[in-house]
Order: C-alpha cells, then sequence, then structure tokens
C-alpha cells in the first residue's frame, strides 16, 4: 500500500512554462484535494475533489486546473507559471471529510 | 469565516518536559478538529482526530482537547524527546463543509 504518492519532488519553471503535478492514491478514497504551502503559513486548499469527474474550488483556484478521470489519479495543471506559483504542493486522499486525510510528500516548485 | 489560530508560532524546550500547543479557532460550528505532524521536508501525517461531540483524544504521550464554546484545541505532549521535534498543525472541519482550515503551525524543537 504505496499511500498518496507525487512526482516530481521538484521541479524549476521558468516564467509562462506550464507542467502537471501528478498525484495518485490507491487506497480508494473518494476525496482527494490539493494544496500549497507557503513559508511560515498554513496549507491553502487549490482544488479538490469529491469522486471521480468531480471538481471544485479552493480557496486559492486561480493559475491553476485540475481534473479527475479516475478515482485514483488527480493531477494538478499549471499554465502560464508565475513567480507567485513558487511554493510547495501537497497532493491529499480521505475516505469522508470527516475522516482523517492522508498526505503525499509534496512537490517542491521553483518559478523563476 | 473559519479562521484558525496557533500560538506559539516556534518552542523550544529540553527534553522530558510537558508542553502544550495551543490552537484557537473563530467559528464554534466545528464537525471535527484534527491534529498533525509535519517534519522538514516532509508531507504531513495525522495525530488525533477529535469529534465535534468528544472532549479529548489521547495516543501515547499525545492528549488533545476540544472546548468548542472557547473556540480552543490544545495538544498536550508528555515528557518530550527530541524525536518529537517537528511542526505541529491543527484544522478544523466545519459543520456542512467539505473542506478543512489549517493553522499555520507550531515549530517545536526539544533538544537534549
Amino acid at each position: 500500500n504505496a499511500g498518496v504518492t507525487q512526482t516530481p519532488k521538484f521541479r524549476i519553471l521558468k516564467i509562462g512554462q506550464s507542467m502537471t503535478l501528478q498525484c495518485t492514491q490507491d487506497m480508494n478514497h473518494n476525496y482527494m484535494y490539493w494544496y500549497r504551502q507557503d513559508p511560515g503559513m498554513g496549507l491553502k486548499l487549490i482544488y479538490y475533489s469529491v469522486g471521480a469527474g468531480i471538481t471544485d474550488k479552493g480557496e486559492v483556484p486561480n493559475g491553476y486546473n485540475v481534473s479527475r478521470s479516475t478515482t485514483e489519479d488527480f493531477p494538478l495543471r499549471l499554465e502560464l507559471a508565475a513567480p507567485s506559483q513558487t511554493s510547495v504542493y501537497f497532493c491529499a486522499s480521505g475516505r469522508d471529510p470527516g475522516e482523517t486525510q492522508y498526505f503525499g510528500p509534496g512537490t517542491r516548485l521553483l518559478v523563476l | 469565516k473559519q479562521e484558525v489560530t496557533q500560538i506559539p508560532a516556534a518552542l523550544s524546550v529540553p527534553e522530558g518536559e510537558n508542553l502544550v500547543l495551543n490552537c484557537s479557532f473563530t467559528d464554534s460550528a466545528i464537525y471535527n478538529l484534527q491534529w498533525f505532524r509535519q517534519d522538514p521536508g516532509k508531507g504531513l501525517t495525522s495525530l488525533l482526530l477529535i469529534q465535534s461531540s468528544q472532549r479529548e483524544q489521547t495516543s501515547g504521550r499525545l492528549n488533545a482537547s476540544l472546548d468548542k464554546s472557547s473556540g480552543r484545541s490544545t495538544l498536550y505532549i508528555a515528557a518530550s524527546q527530541p524525536g518529537d521535534s517537528a511542526t505541529y498543525l491543527c484544522a478544523a472541519l466545519r459543520v456542512g463543509s467539505d473542506k478543512l482550515i489549517f493553522g499555520t503551525g507550531t515549530r517545536l524543537q526539544v533538544f537534549p
């Protein structure tokens, strides 16, 4: 049981480039989440999904897109990367919002 | 809008001390409150989850309490050890919401 896996671990992007952060979970969880964590700050929710084919915006969705074609995968797409998107991105999953969330190891992104 | 605050932002204590980490939330209509641990460069690991109907939860040397009326939760760590050094985050789930709201965390250092 690998839990929640994320790739890549680290990436440097130039301003205006695009990329997809991958997230996969093998626990058959319905709920999946994308957060960003800036230094000294808590986690901010970007997007979340309550099941395959269903996604919704979180607190800071601008500049990002998501899709959920399968239960296992929840990729996060950055279009036209900006320095403000330099952050650590965490994917998480859970069976139900009222139960605990399981987090991936994170992707550190630097936009220059 | 739910806001979650953690004080202090950082704490340094000698090994063996009992300590208390604080978490405050503005909206008392919470479904549950969770405590997470984050090691440097890692994802979050769930420590304790307290349902709104509960007053406290215990796991080993950790005890978390919840007082909805005062908008506070505390995480008590008994006989602290250097291995407890990490950032501790609390997160509140509001009734009727799918989304956790995170505090900014308390960075704990336990020195030998």
